[in-house]
Parts: structure tokens; sequence; C-alpha cells
């Protein structure tokens, strides 16, 4: 069975921009969240989708964004970019009414 | 609220040496407990989990973890480490109402020659 996969894998934007970054998660999987990892913060919670609904959100500002398709695949996004969001971004897909999270390789976003 | 703290940020250790990496955990709910592994510009691999039962948990690589509910600790550890196993090790907690999980600051794990 394939892993989640993240699209791109890396990624180079500048300051005031927008991006969307994709994540696909292990067939049969119907969550997926988002966390962002930085060496000052660590890893942080972003948000939750599940069957297209998002059903919990971390502290984070209203630039940053997801949705989720009926399919199960997700794309979360940033917009107007700041320096501080150059970030590795990790998506992670679970079965429904399991606790086990399977994490994809990440987004590594630069902001310059 | 949740907290989690990882006691070391970086331990060094010789080949073949046992080696504990600390996690204490806060919070007023009941919660699940994870290791997770970080290899270079890689994602997060499940280690291990507690979820209920035994409060020794095993993975198949040779790392164990132990629930303590009264020390609100959940340390891993291995007996005999391979160069590798360098890696970075992050514990990790969720409610058992939620998978939400909340981090460890990530501990730098070093096996030298």
């Amino acid at each position: 069975k394939a892993g989640v996969t993240q699209t791109p894998r890396y990624l180079i934007k500048t300051r005031g921009q927008q991006v969307t970054l994709s994540c696909s998660p292990i067939s049969g999987h119907r969550s997926v969240s988002w966390y962002q990892q930085t060496p000052g913060q660590g890893l942080q919670f972003l948000f939750e989708y599940f069957s297209e609904t998002q059903r919990n959100k971390g502290n984070f500002p209203g630039r940053f964004s997801g949705r989720q398709f009926s399919n199960s695949r997700s794309e979360m996004n940033v917009s107007t970019l700041e320096l501080g969001d150059s970030a590795l971004y990790l998506c992670a897909s679970r079965l429904a009414g399991d606790y086990e999270q399977y994490f994809g390789p990440g987004t590594r976003l630069t902001v310059t | 609220a949740q907290s989690v703290t990882q006691l070391d940020s970086q331990v060094p250790v010789f080949e073949e040496a046992p080696v504990e990496l600390r996690c204490n955990y806060s919070s007023s709910v009941s919660v699940y407990l994870f290791w997770y592994v970080q290899y270079p510009n890689q994602g997060l691999q499940l280690l291990l989990k507690y979820l209920s039962g035994s409060t020794l948990v095993e993975s198949i690589n040779g790392f164990e973890a132990e629930f303590n509910k009264s020390q609100t600790s959940f340390h891993l550890r291995k007996p005999s480490v391979h160069i590798s196993d360098t890696a970075e090790y992050f514990c990790a907690v969720s409610e058992t109402s939620g998978s939400r999980l909340t981090f460890g600051e990530g501990t730098q794990l070093t096996v030298n020659p």
C-alpha cells in the first residue's frame, strides 16, 4: 500500500506570495492532519480534516487554511507569506477510529 | 491542555551502549502516548505507542518504552544502540478523545563508533 505523499517536496517563495501544498493520504484513510515543523517552535498542529470537514484547528493565524476533497486528498494554503512561515510542513493520515498517524515526507517551504 | 517535555535535547552515545531518552507529559485528561523517529530530510515514523494494556511497549527494532502514570513519564530505552539509530526522536501525546498530537521538542540521538 502506498504511503502518504506530499507535493511538492521543496518550494521557494517570496514574502507576500501565497502557496498551496498538497497531501494524498494512504488509501482508505479519511482523516488528514497538517503540522508545521520549525527549529524554533518544533512540531505544531495546524488542523485536521475528516470527510471534507475541518474537525480541529491549532493556534495559527487565518492566513493558514486548508481543505479536503471527496477522495480524501487535502490541500493547505498559506496566503501573504512571511519569512517566519519557512518550515517543513508535514501531513499525516489515519483510519477513522484509529489513533496511529502515518506521516508523509513533508514539503520544505522557504520564504525569501 | 497538554504538554510534553523531553528532558535531553542531545544524547551522544557509543555504539552498543544502552540509551534512555526521557519524556514527561502533563495532561488533565487521559492520553495516548507515542514515540516517533525522524531521519534527516524525512517525515516522522511511528516507533511505538501506548494506548492501553501493558505499560511496557516494544518496537520491532529493539526499542521499548514504559508508561508510568504516577510519574507521568514515557521514557524510551534501548539496551544496545547501532549507528543506524542516529536520528531525532519525538515523544507525543494525544487525548483519548481526539487525535491531535502534541509533541515534545525532540531529542537528537547520535551514535558514535
